[in-house]
């Protein structure tokens, strides 16, 4: 069964607390990327990566790390640097390195994290 | 900065009926545009894209049509069916893509 997986589908963060989100893919796919979600409004680009070991900010990467060990995997930390963590977060990944015409993003179910 | 976004951000329409949903974006150099769908607690599904190279695009049901002059882009969605109940959302880039907030498409039985 092909896909992304996220897991925990749920999270919860104390103060000062570090936090990781996990994001496994087993497409076969270069790109990874997370993103953050707030109710009602649109997609926003934390990091991405397009190869292991390697990976860029986004928009919004402040009070946020990744790290990219292997292919498969991309996880994602809020630490305790990001004071409004409460969101939902999902994980992509695609087939896209750069020169492609396309970039379809696969996604995962999501985490939602909340702040106790 | 550049934006992506949409005209409304509700539309509800009665089933069997076409729907339309707009979007605008303002980085004139955009090359590829994209549509999700999302379903509430899920993540977005891969719709429709389509290369600024081209002014309109079929799948099934669904065509995308491109207006680079005015930087206009719609997601047209036939004999809309209760499934199609989720938010649509338009995106631009590539590794730096970028998200409108999306359209509650609501169907009426």
């Amino acid at each position: 069964d092909g896909g992304i997986t996220q897991s925990p589908k749920y999270l919860f963060r104390k103060e000062g607390q570090n936090v990781t989100l996990s994001c496994e893919q087993n497409l076969n796919h270069d790109a990874m990327y997370w993103y953050r979600q707030d109710p009602g409004q649109g997609l926003r680009l934390i990091y991405y990566s397009q190869i292991v070991n390697d990976f860029q900010k986004g928009d919004i990467a402040e009070g946020y790390s990744v790290s990219r060990e292997k292919k498969e995997s991309f996880p994602l930390t809020v630490t305790s640097a990001q004071k409004n963590p409460t969101a939902f977060y999902l994980c992509a990944s695609s087939m896209w390195t750069g020169g492609s015409a396309k970039n379809i993003q696969y996604f995962g179910a999501g985490t939602r994290l909340s702040v106790l | 900065g550049e934006s992506v976004g949409l005209h409304l951000p509700t539309l509800s329409v009665q089933e069997g009926d076409n729907s339309i949903i707009n979007c605008a974006y303002s980085n004139s150099a955009s090359d590829y545009f994209i549509w999700y769908k999302q379903e509430s607690g899920k993540g977005p599904q891969f719709i429709i894209d389509i290369r600024s190279n081209m002014d309109k695009r079929q799948g099934q049901r669904v065509t995308v049509l491109l207006n680079k002059t005015v930087k206009h882009l719609s997601l047209q969605i036939a004999a809309t069916q209760p499934g199609d109940s989720a938010v649509y959302f338009c995106a631009e880039g590539f590794n730096d893509m970028r998200f409108g907030a999306g359209t509650r498409l609501t169907v009426k039985p």
